[in-house]
């Protein structure tokens, strides 16, 4: 089975709301994460990464949070826009290996 | 500043042709990889490759073939198509582990 997996498959937010996408990864090795957006009949997009020495980063509109203890990964989009409607990506890599473990995705749709 | 360039963008192809699915990309990246993505899923590593002259398996490369003769280069090659090979193919650069993957934006194949 995949060891990267998010809670939900399809989220829907109001334009102008935050809003919150998590991610539970199953292998407490694994030291680097990053998410992905991905919109239809594009390839992923790089959004935002973290490495497991820090709780927290910030970027544009975007936060990833990363909780060890319970293996939880989760990223914030303020002021959701309806350019952000598209389907994320959690991944994980574990040290010393070259490749990502993607997730399945969460849909996430902006209401106007 | 094209970053990875994937072609064709689609194609449909009949059990048992091959054919070549290429990908370049102009970051200088020793790192690339094929994945494949399936309705509503993931994406799944097909090969890899840390360098010119050096490839490896990923989790599903039965029926695929890879060369990396270049930098720059790493064509993914489907020698006897089969309907479960249909799919989303996306090829990734990166500079090196545990950084962002840069993705092309795919090439859609239908295998009938």
């Amino acid at each position: 089975g995949e060891s990267v997996g998010l809670h939900l498959p399809t989220l829907s937010v109001q334009e102008g709301d935050n809003s919150i996408i998590n991610c539970a990864y199953s292998n407490s090795a694994s030291d680097y994460f990053i998410w992905y957006k991905q919109e239809s009949g594009k390839g992923p997009q790089f959004i935002i990464d973290i490495r497991s020495n820090m709780d927290k980063r910030q970027g544009q509109r975007v936060t990833v949070l990363l909780n060890k203890t319970v293996k939880h990964l989760s990223l914030q989009i303020a002021a959701t826009q309806p350019g952000d409607s598209a389907v994320y990506f959690c991944a994980e890599n574990l040290p010393g290996d070259y490749k990502l473990s993607f997730g399945a995705g969460t849909t996430v749709t902006v209401r106007a | 500043n094209a970053g990875v360039t994937q072609t064709p963008k689609f194609r449909i192809l009949k059990i048992g042709q091959s054919m070549t699915l290429q990908c370049t990309q102009d970051m200088n990246h020793n790192y690339m990889y094929w994945y494949r993505q399936d309705p509503g899923m993931g994406l799944k590593l097909i090969y890899y490759s840390v360098g010119a002259g050096i490839t490896d398996k990923g989790e599903v490369p039965n029926g695929y073939n890879v060369s990396r003769s270049t930098t720059e280069d790493f064509p993914l090659r489907l020698e006897l198509a089969a309907p479960s090979q249909t799919s989303v193919y996306f090829c990734a650069s990166s500079y090196g582990q545990s950084k962002p993957q840069h993705f092309g934006d795919g090439t859609r194949l239908s295998i009938l």
